[in-house]
């Protein structure tokens, strides 16, 4: 079966200084990779999602996130954080056939210290 | 933009009683998925729905849990006899198609509370 681990439980990042938050898959085949992010009292929010051709995808709000498959990894990453991107981010995998549900990793909690 | 909706947004109850939690897909999309996310934890798959039928479940979604789409706008999750462990916040969402590459589009939560 399918697993997403993020092994980062909280980061703390200054405004203005770079961000990268891991995603590791299991997974045998090609997976559709997601990142979500999800403010409180909202609902998940698509920063970006990758399933096919450049693996170098661009996402909303200057996020961007590299799919590299010897790694089993999705990361994602931002060059200059804002304070109005604190909040929790998730990684998801969908796969090929069977059915489309998506399974998380745990999330990431970002703070951004002014 | 077009947006899935969810109502309410929380819902205490108690052990045993039978909760309904709406969502209003957006609405050109076929497909239909509950999550839910236990504090603390993973949000989880619960079921997909197309066609009025379940597409597929996992495990978590046994036979206390029902799902309906009573008209052309509502689509429901039903909890029969709710237990302490039902606790969580429960994700409504919606795509146009039901590929794996395709998008989700997610409701705010039902935040469920189980005393």
């Amino acid at each position: 079966a399918q697993s997403v681990t993020q092994p980062d439980i909280h980061i703390t990042v200054s405004e203005g200084a770079s961000l990268e938050l891991r995603c590791n898959y299991s997974y045998g085949a090609t997976p559709y990779l997601f990142w979500y992010v999800q403010s409180p009292g909202q609902g998940l929010q698509l920063l970006l999602k990758y399933f096919s051709g450049d693996t170098l995808v661009q996402g909303i709000k200057g996020f961007e996130a590299e799919f590299k498959r010897s790694q089993s990894s999705f990361n994602l990453r931002k060059p200059s954080v804002h304070w109005s991107d604190a909040a929790e981010y998730f990684c998801a995998v969908g796969f090929t056939g069977g059915g489309n549900k998506l399974t998380f990793g745990t999330g990431t909690q970002l703070k951004v210290e002014l | 933009e077009p947006e899935v909706t969810q109502t309410p947004s929380h819902q205490v109850t108690q052990m045993g009683q039978e909760v309904i939690l709406r969502c209003v897909p957006i609405s050109n999309h076929l497909y239909f998925y509950w999550y839910r996310q236990i504090l603390g934890q993973k949000v989880e798959f619960l079921v997909s729905f197309y066609n009025n039928e379940i597409s597929e479940k996992s495990e978590i979604f046994d036979d206390q849990f029902s799902v309906e789409r009573p008209d052309g706008s509502n689509f429901t999750l039903k909890i029969r006899s709710t237990k302490l462990e039902d606790s969580a916040m429960y994700f409504c969402a919606s795509s146009e198609r039901g590929r794996g590459a395709d998008t989700q589009y997610f409701g705010p939560g039902t935040r469920l509370t189980v005393l």
